[in-house]
């Protein structure tokens, strides 16, 4: 069984573009969270998706969105970046999300010049 | 807000040693904690999980302990291996909300010396 993928691996972008970062689940699992990992905050929890629908959110400005697909395939988006959006960020899915082990993908490394 | 912390950022062993890494908790309605080993240049690998109605848990060649008096978690790793090296994470799932919100900890940089 394939693992979780992220696309792209890496990603260069300028402050105040936007971005779209791509995750597809391990096949039949249906939740679909998103961590922020940095050399100073570590990882922190963006949200989660489950059928279709965000579940959970952390405590990140409204610039960080997402969406879950009925393919439980999800996308993150990041507006008006700033130098601080710099970071590894990871997906990771499990079957239904609930007090069980997330899989996470090698994740998208964005670096905002 | 509650938070997981770990006591050491960085751990050197021998190969062939038990290493042990530790994990404190603050959210006492944590309900599920789990380990991740997290190499350079990729995502985070599940190692082992524990539930909170559980003292100890055993995998191969690992074994995770839970102290919920202390609020306390440890990961054991038995005859540390060279491929053991890299970043351990010990995450929470507070039970707070329905899915999945995992807090992590700092991690713990294991370093294993041939």
């Amino acid at each position: 069984k394939a693992g979780v993928t992220q696309t792209p691996r890496y990603l260069i972008k300028t402050r105040g573009q936007q971005v779209t970062l791509s995750c597809s689940p391990i096949s039949g699992h249906r939740s679909v969270s998103w961590y922020q990992q940095t050399p100073g905050q570590g990882l922190q929890f963006l949200f989660e998706y489950f059928s279709e629908t965000q579940r959970n959110k952390g405590n990140f400005p409204g610039r960080f969105s997402g969406r879950q697909f009925s393919n439980s395939r999800s996308e993150m988006n990041v507006s008006t970046l700033e130098l601080g959006d710099s970071a590894l960020y990871l997906c990771a899915s499990s079957l239904d999300g609930a007090n069980e082990k997330l899989f996470f993908g090698s994740g998208t490394q964005l670096s905002v010049l | 807000g509650e938070s997981v912390g770990l006591h050491l950022p960085t751990l050197s062993v021998q190969e062939g040693d038990n290493s042990i890494i530790n994990c404190a908790y603050s959210n006492s309605a944590s309900d599920y904690f789990i380990w991740y080993k997290q190499e350079s240049g990729k995502g985070p690998q599940f190692i082992i999980d524990i539930r909170s109605n559980m003292d100890k848990r055993q995998g191969q060649r690992v074994t995770v302990l839970l102290n919920k008096t202390v609020k306390h978690l440890s990961l054991q790793i038995a005859a540390t291996q060279p491929g053991d090296s890299a970043v351990y994470f010990c995450a929470e799932n507070s039970g707070e909300t329905s899915g999945s919100r995992l807090t992590f900890g700092e991690g713990t940089q294991l370093t294993v010396n041939p």
